[in-house]
């Protein structure tokens, strides 16, 4: 099973709805989650870590279920600007050291 | 300087040839990582350094890969003899020691190409 599990998609969704991606994480004790984006051709750029408790900023959510072990990313009211690639990102230790990153899912917005 | 900087942007290189991968990290980053992103799919970890030493090479694929960072700064990441499938975009990140919880700052990387 891979660290990191993500739908790749492409999720195709007209501008201004609600979409929603999970992925899901094997090691139990991982201690970090984040949120990447990376644009066509571009690095990953940090989105948005998540809580325990869950987080928003703007028009993102992102939530933890660490009994089920994964992570969800709400994007609402979705803007042509959003079409990306999301990497679901695990830090496995509460210490400096390495990121995992899954494959990415894609996102298209369609005018 | 402002951010994490690689060079070159862009390289193409005969099978079986050397190559070097330059990043300078963000001033006063202690860590420094390396990672390998093929095409559709997820940057996958290569190597990492806290300060001057290799804390994790963990990801290195074989003996033909190599990275120093001999002053705790600017890092190389060698490749010896290349193969068609080391090509890929090589994406090199700083953070600040003891920052666990926050992400990483990635350079634009340097895509490599081996022809």
């Amino acid at each position: 099973r891979k660290e990191v599990e993500q739908d790749p998609g492409p999720f195709n969704v007209p501008e201004g709805a609600t979409v929603a991606f999970n992925c899901t994480y094997s090691n139990s004790a991982s201690q970090s989650f984040f949120w990447y984006r990376q644009d066509c051709r571009k690095e990953p750029k940090l989105l948005m870590s998540v809580y325990s408790s869950g987080n928003e900023d703007g028009r993102f959510t992102a939530q933890l279920n660490r009994a089920s072990q994964y992570i969800s990313l709400l994007i609402r009211d979705s803007k042509l600007s959003d079409s990306a690639t999301y990497l679901c990102v695990v830090r496995p230790m509460n210490r400096d050291d390495k990121i995992i990153f899954g494959k990415g899912t894609r996102l298209h917005i369609l005018p | 300087g402002a951010g994490v900087s690689q060079t070159p942007s862009n390289k193409v290189t005969e099978k079986g040839k050397y190559v070097e991968l330059r990043c300078d990290p963000i001033s006063g980053h202690t860590a420094l990582y390396w990672y390998r992103q093929s095409l559709g799919q997820g940057p996958e970890f290569l190597i990492y350094f806290q300060g001057t030493g290799a804390a994790d090479d963990s990801g290195l694929p074989n003996d033909r890969f190599f990275a120093v960072r001999p002053e705790g700064s600017v890092s190389t990441l060698k490749i010896q003899r290349t193969e068609r499938g080391d090509s890929a975009v090589y994406l090199c990140a700083s953070s600040v020691s003891g920052t666990a919880n926050y992400g990483y700052t990635f350079g634009s990387g340097t895509r490599l190409t081996v022809v």
